[in-house]
């Protein structure tokens, strides 16, 4: 079945220092990857996706580019602030397996220090 | 921005009393799900709904669980009879096209069973 692993946190970074957060996937067809962001207090926000291989998906200075040949989608920033302080979710919807919905990772939690 | 809007935010229930839980999904929505996190865990898949019926559901989805789309613009989740481990955030997710596709979050419907 389809599987979504991410790295473990809680990850703590000082301001302005850079992030990268590993996501690879396991899938029986072609999914669609995205990020997720949960903001203390909030709701699932789509931080940001990509349908095909090697498509980069970029959002509030974040990045991940699909990459097919290591099945990972890790999300990338060159220069976190304090408010990028949140829980990440790396999920995948694979349109040739409707059983299987989106499938989320477990998180990472992110925490940036002033 | 459209939005996916729940009610209530937060709700305190006795164990074995009966929970609804309302959603809004975007209006030109015509998929709909509910996914549940319980504190501190990863986001789990509870149900899909479709052209008014259940599409997919997980294991979590059982008989105490139901599904309703009572008019045009409600989507509710039942819980039976409630159980101390139902205690978790509950998402109602929208999309308007099926797997693969981006789904949109609502903030969440926090219950606490006591």
């Amino acid at each position: 079945g389809n599987s979504v692993t991410q790295m473990e946190g809680p990850v703590t970074l000082s301001e302005e220092a850079f992030l990268t957060i590993n996501c690879t996937y396991t899938a029986t067809g072609y999914p669609s990857l995205f990020w997720y962001v949960q903001y203390p207090g909030e709701g699932l926000q789509l931080l940001l996706k990509a349908t095909k291989a090697d498509d980069k998906g970029s959002n509030k200075g974040f990045e991940a580019t699909y990459r097919k040949e290591t099945t990972s989608f890790h999300l990338e920033k060159g220069s976190v602030q304090v408010s990028d302080s949140a829980v990440y979710f790396c999920a995948l919807s694979d349109p040739d397996n409707y059983g299987q919905n989106f499938v989320f990772g477990p998180g990472t939690r992110l925490s940036v220090l002033p | 921005e459209p939005e996916v809007t729940q009610t209530p935010s937060h709700q305190v229930t006795q164990m074995g009393q009966e929970v609804i839980l309302r959603c809004v999904p975007i209006s030109n929505h015509l998929y709909f799900y509910w996914y549940r996190q319980i504190l501190g865990q990863k986001v789990e898949f509870l149900v899909s709904f479709y052209n008014n019926e259940i599409s997919e559901k997980s294991e979590i989805f059982d008989d105490q669980f139901s599904v309703e789309r009572p008019d045009g613009s409600n989507f509710t989740l039942k819980i039976r009879s409630t159980k101390l481990e139902d205690s978790a955030m509950y998402f109602c997710a929208s999309s308007n096209r099926g797997p693969g596709n981006t789904i949109y979050f609502g903030e969440g419907s926090w219950l606490t069973v006591v």
